[in-house]
């Protein structure tokens, strides 16, 4: 069983729409937490950190329920630049493990 | 500033030929790190250094693959003799310390071909 999993998606969804997904992870060891975002045929590049308090970055949001053990990203007014995939990343003592990512196409 | 630099970038070479892969990392970044990925798959953690010294290399399967970053800024990574299902994107990133929260910089990966 991999570390993080992820839901692969795809989500379509139109301009201007939320879009929500999770990710679990299954060491609860684990002390940090990220987004990365990754276009087609291009390295990942962090979206944003993951906080036990939940974290707003614009239209992003990222919460962390420890008891549960998962993570959840929500993009409010989706713009057709956010279709990427979009990586969840558990660390624990310094290494990272990627989830397999989940694909957002935002359509016109 | 300039980023992640790896080369080269794309690479095509016939099974049980031996390939390497060179990585610059961003200037002051202490800790870097090599991942493999495959499509549709997340990067994997092939090996980490603080500086020269290799702190985690658990996941590099050694009887194929060798990693050096002799001061303790480039690295390059190797593997003799490849085989088909070595295949995949090799990314290079690098952050500035080994920190919980730390950044990491990934640089535009080798694509590998093994035929």
């Amino acid at each position: 069983r991999k570390e993080v999993e992820q839901d692969p998606g795809p989500f379509n969804v139109p301009e201007g729409a939320t879009v929500a997904f999770n990710c679990t992870y299954s060491n609860s060891a684990s002390q940090s937490f990220f987004w990365y975002r990754q276009d087609c045929r291009k390295e990942p590049k962090l979206l944003m950190s993951v906080y036990s308090s939940g974290n707003e970055d614009g239209r992003f949001t990222a919460q962390l329920n420890r008891a549960s053990q998962y993570i959840s990203l929500l993009i409010r007014d989706s713009k057709l630049s956010d279709s990427a995939t979009y990586l969840c990343v558990g660390s624990n003592d310094y290494k990272l493990s990627f989830g397999a990512g989940t694909t957002v196409t935002v359509r016109a | 500033e300039a980023g992640v630099v790896q080369s080269p970038r794309y690479k095509i070479i016939e099974k049980k030929q031996p390939v390497a892969f060179w990585c610059n990392p961003i200037s002051g970044h202490n800790t870097l790190y090599w991942y493999l990925q495959n499509l549709g798959q997340g990067p994997e953690l092939l090996i980490r250094y603080e500086n020269e010294e290799a702190v985690d290399d658990s996941q590099l399967p050694k009887d194929r693959f060798s990693a050096e970053r002799l001061k303790g800024v480039d690295s390059t990574l190797k593997i003799q003799p490849a085989e088909l299902g070595d295949s995949a994107v090799y990314l290079c990133a690098s952050s500035l310390d080994r920190g919980l929260w730390n950044e990491q910089f990934f640089g535009p990966g080798t694509r590998l071909t093994v035929l």
